[in-house]
């Protein structure tokens, strides 16, 4: 059974400040890990993906994996209001019948207050 | 770019109504996803065309069919509608087969099953 994990919060943070989302996952084949942002009432958005232990970077997202403690997390820099949204943790396996699919976490909901 | 096009965008029907869901990208992407996304259960994989010409049951394929009519449409299929298939339904497309590859959704259909 694989497992994403992510704390559904609401993560509530003011204007400006960093927001950390984070995201477990159970199968250490695990490989490639992304993360979409999903405004209510509408469609997944892919923000990052990452693939190798250590920092990604774009714009004011970075993205962290530590494949050893099977973690992934989103970091949000200088967080503004239209940040609000729910942000969904997925992860892929690069191996057996379940090769290319992606498992979602259920979501962390991040308010970011002015 | 439209990318992935879902029609239609809200349906009601009555349990025991037949319905197929649309989907179209045109990305000329090779694999193709349909998912549904339930309050509390984040998004569930129901079936998946690799490439053209094949399709695999994901996590909850029971009551549902899918046809990959070419390589730009993969529509589902309920036969029997049941209240429990009540849900948001995401189609998404992504290049190729692979853990690597990013997927692309579409804006989702809103089914109620009365």
């Amino acid at each position: 059974q694989k497992e994403v994990e992510q704390n559904s919060g609401p993560l509530s943070v003011p204007e400006g400040a960093i927001a950390s989302l984070n995201c477990t996952y159970s199968d250490r084949g695990s490989q490639s890990f992304f993360w979409y942002r999903q405004y209510s009432g509408k469609s997944p958005e892919l923000i990052m993906f990452i693939y190798s232990n250590g920092d990604k970077e774009d714009g004011r997202f970075t993205a962290q994996l530590n494949k050893a403690s099977q973690y992934v997390s989103l970091l949000i820099r200088d967080s503004q209001p239209s940040d609000s949204a729910t942000y969904l943790c997925a992860v892929s396996f690069d191996r057996g019948s379940t090769l290319g699919r992606l498992y979602f976490g259920r979501g962390t909901q991040l308010t970011v207050w002015p | 770019n439209a990318g992935v096009t879902q029609t239609p965008k809200f349906q009601v029907l009555k349990t025991g109504q037949s319905m197929t869901l649309q989907c179209a990208q045109d990305m000329n992407h090779n694999s193709m996803y349909w998912y549904r996304q339930d309050p509390g259960m984040g998004l569930r994989l129901i079936y998946y065309s690799a490439s053209e010409g094949t399709t695999d049951k994901g996590e909850v394929p029971n009551g549902y069919n899918v046809s990959r009519l070419n390589k730009r449409e993969f529509s589902l299929r309920l036969e029997s509608a049941a209240p429990s298939q009540t849900s948001v339904y995401f189609c998404a497309s992504s290049p190729t087969w692979g853990s690597n590859q990013p997927q692309h959704f579409g804006d989702g259909t809103r089914l109620s099953i009365l």
